[in-house]
């Protein structure tokens, strides 16, 4: 079964700028989530959507971040402004509704705000 | 709130060596614990997926174990290699339905 897909791999922007990730699950998966990764640390949750649905955007700094799920498969996540604290690795992952059968993390995409 | 602790913080053995990784958790209420490795600039690859009414999986070389009532976790690896050299990143799955990571052990096995 194909992974999850993120694009793109690499962004390098300058701070105040605005950037925007894209992540397809594997099919068939219901929850979709948004990590944020800074060097040397566990990754954390931003936003978990279910379906089309927000369950948990509670991490999400609403004023900077947002977070789309079309449809129920494709999702982006928006930057804007951004900030030099918001260098980090992106992680999308997916997992079935019932999350016992585990999470599925993409490759990321490695954010550098100069 | 759940929190996860992953020790040692970095690890350097020579090669051939077995070892052993620890993931401790604050609440035993979990759904199950998920052992990753992620290469440097890259994402997570999950290894070993342990639901809370197991104590222990096993794929090839790498054998994890969980004991829930004492909120811990182990990651052996057998005949260590130097493509093993990667960080390893327990997580948790709790009764928030929400996946809690540790900080990860950054392993590297000298050839």
């Amino acid at each position: 079964e194909a992974g999850v897909a993120q694009s793109p791999r690499y962004k390098i922007i300058e701070k105040r700028q605005s950037v925007a990730f894209w992540c397809n699950p594997i099919s068939g998966h219901a929850t979709l989530y948004w990590y944020q990764q800074i060097l040397g640390q566990g990754p954390k949750l931003l936003i978990q959507f279910q379906n089309n649905g927000v369950v948990d955007d509670s991490q999400l700094p609403k004023d900077r971040f947002s977070a789309e799920r079309l449809k129920g498969v494709d999702s982006t996540l928006k930057i804007q402004p951004a900030k030099l604290e918001d260098s980090a690795v992106y992680l999308c992952a997916s997992s079935p509704i019932d999350r016992a059968y585990g999470y599925t993390f993409g490759s990321g995409t490695r954010l550098t705000v100069v | 709130k759940q929190e996860v602790t992953q020790i040692p913080a970095a690890l350097s053995v020579p090669e051939g060596e077995n070892l052993v990784l620890n993931c401790s958790f604050t609440d035993s209420a979990i759904y199950n614990l998920q052992w990753f490795r992620q290469d440097p600039g890259k994402g997570l690859t999950s290894l070993l997926l342990i639901q809370s009414s197991q104590r222990e999986q096993t794929s090839g070389r790498l054998n994890a174990s969980l004991d829930k009532s004492s909120g811990r976790s182990t990651l052996y690896i057998a005949a260590s290699q130097p493509g093993d050299s990667a960080t390893y990143l327990c997580a948790v799955l709790g009764s928030a339905r929400q996946l809690t990571f540790g900080s990860g052990t950054q392993l590297t096995v000298l050839p």
